[in-house]
């Protein structure tokens, strides 16, 4: 089945304590982005990398990190998190930029007291 | 700076309505323009994708439109049913200087009513 997959769905943690979110794709695509998502805001784009070791920064990329080692993995990293950054967060993915239908994974609910 | 607006923030119809969901948006020089559903703490659901070539897509009950030079999209949802209430996002991929960004409305919230 084509998917996008992320973990953990739900993490509770501390400020200061570094985590990583991963994201997984099984289709081969070559798009993959990160985004948060916030009462009133809405959705906003953190980073995007349309390639292996192609990564730019979205609209909200403060105090987070990516890395495209592989294709099919873009795993979010929160060095030192803090309770602003708690939220809801997605991972998406397409096979490129211009054509590319865009799929997301169930999203990942972190909290950071 | 790429802007993307819904209108209406929300909207309540009683079932069998068609109803129309609006996105402007301000540069329109965008690769495409993507609608979503979105049900409450889960996640997006691609419901249909309209590239900038194409003016219009369908997919069952649903319709979206594309007007670029205006900056206009409708997603047209015809005999709406009860499990059709969600919130209903639009975005838009492109544009001068974001080759990779995705730009999100704030997405319209949709109650249809038995």
């Amino acid at each position: 089945e084509a998917q996008v997959t992320q973990n953990p769905r739900y993490l509770i943690t501390v400020t200061g304590k570094k985590l990583t979110v991963t994201c997984s794709q099984n289709m081969n695509h070559e798009y993959m982005s990160w985004y948060r998502q916030d009462p009133g805001l809405g959705l906003r784009q953190i980073y995007y990398s349309m390639n292996v070791e192609v990564t730019d920064k979205g609209d909200v990329p403060e105090g987070y990190k990516v890395s495209r080692k592989e294709k099919r993995n873009f795993p979010l990293i929160l060095e030192s998190p803090s309770p602003n950054q708690t939220s809801l967060y997605f991972c998406a993915s397409s096979w490129g930029i211009r054509t590319g239908e865009l799929f997301f994974g169930e999203g990942s609910r972190l909290t950071v007291l | 700076k790429q802007e993307v607006t819904q209108i209406p923030a929300a909207l309540s119809v009683p079932e069998g309505e068609n109803l129309v969901l609006n996105c402007s948006f301000t540069d329109s020089a965008i690769y495409n323009l993507q609608w979503f559903r979105q049900d409450p703490g889960k996640g997006l659901t691609s419901l249909l994708l309209i590239q900038s070539s194409q003016r219009e897509q369908t997919s069952g009950r649903l319709n979206a439109s594309l007007d670029k030079s205006s900056g206009r999209s409708t997603l047209y949802i015809a005999a709406s049913q009860p499990g059709d209430s969600a919130t209903y996002l639009c975005a838009v991929r492109g544009g001068s200087g974001n080759t990779g960004k995705l730009i999100f409305g704030q997405g319209t919230t949709l109650q249809v009513k038995p």
